[in-house]
């Protein structure tokens, strides 16, 4: 199994850019997340999903969307980038509310 | 609001040394703890997972104890090696967020402790 993996590894946008940060696993797991990680902010949840088709926010939804159409993938939309979303993405998934939380590799994203 | 704090910040130690890491956590009702390793750039890889029903769990030289009632958790690492050296970070799994009808426990994570192992 690959796990979780996370495209692109870094990444340059200009302010009011937009792009899109992959998410895909290949463990069947249908508890999907995305956090961004800022130095004194900790790890902080963007979006979350429970499967195919169920998105929800998390604690900093401004300014990002997601989707998930199939359980393997979940990518996450910048629509308007911004400096103040420079920062560190991880991407996570598990089983369940009981099983290990595991993550990709993530991606640095400097929004000049 | 649930809040996790780690203690210490920061730890440099001999290797050899056992050690000890702090978590400790505001609100006891969660479904379960677990301890994270991050090297500098990378991701975070899964160490320990503790059950809310569960004492302690071990891996290797980690062993991972839980006091759901008190808000406490700690890593022991024994016979520290300069590969340990990392940020160790806790996060609780709390009961909570609801979506399509489904609860999802969102992770909240401590601060860290940045561990140095000298030789």
């Amino acid at each position: 199994n690959a796990g979780v993996t996370q495209t692109p590894k870094f990444q340059v946008l200009k302010t009011g850019q937009s792009m899109t940060l992959q998410c895909a696993q290949d463990m069947n797991h249908e508890y999907m997340s995305w956090y961004r990680q800022d130095p004194g902010m900790g790890l902080r949840l963007i979006h979350y999903s429970v499967g195919a088709g169920i998105t929800d926010q998390g604690e900093v939804p401004n300014g990002y969307n997601v989707s998930r159409s199939t359980t393997e993938d979940f990518p996450l939309r910048l629509l308007s980038a911004a400096p103040s979303q420079t920062s560190v993405y991880f991407c996570a998934s598990s089983e369940d509310n009981f099983k290990t939380q595991y993550f990709g590799p993530g991606t640095r994203l400097l929004v000049l | 609001k649930q809040e996790v704090t780690q203690i210490p910040a920061a730890l440099s130690v001999p290797e050899g040394e056992n050690l000890v890491l702090n978590c400790s956590f505001t609100d006891s009702a969660i479904y379960n703890l677990q301890w994270f390793r991050q090297d500098p750039g990378k991701g975070l890889t899964s160490l320990l997972l503790i059950q809310s029903s569960q004492r302690e769990q071990t891996s290797g030289r980690l062993n991972a104890s839980l006091d759901k009632s008190s808000g406490r958790s700690t890593l022991y690492i024994a016979a520290s090696q300069p590969g340990d050296s990392a940020t160790y970070l806790c996060a609780v799994r709390p009961e909570g967020l609801y979506a399509g009808g489904t609860s999802y426990g969102k992770l909240t994570f401590g601060q860290g402790t940045i561990l140095t192992v000298h030789p």
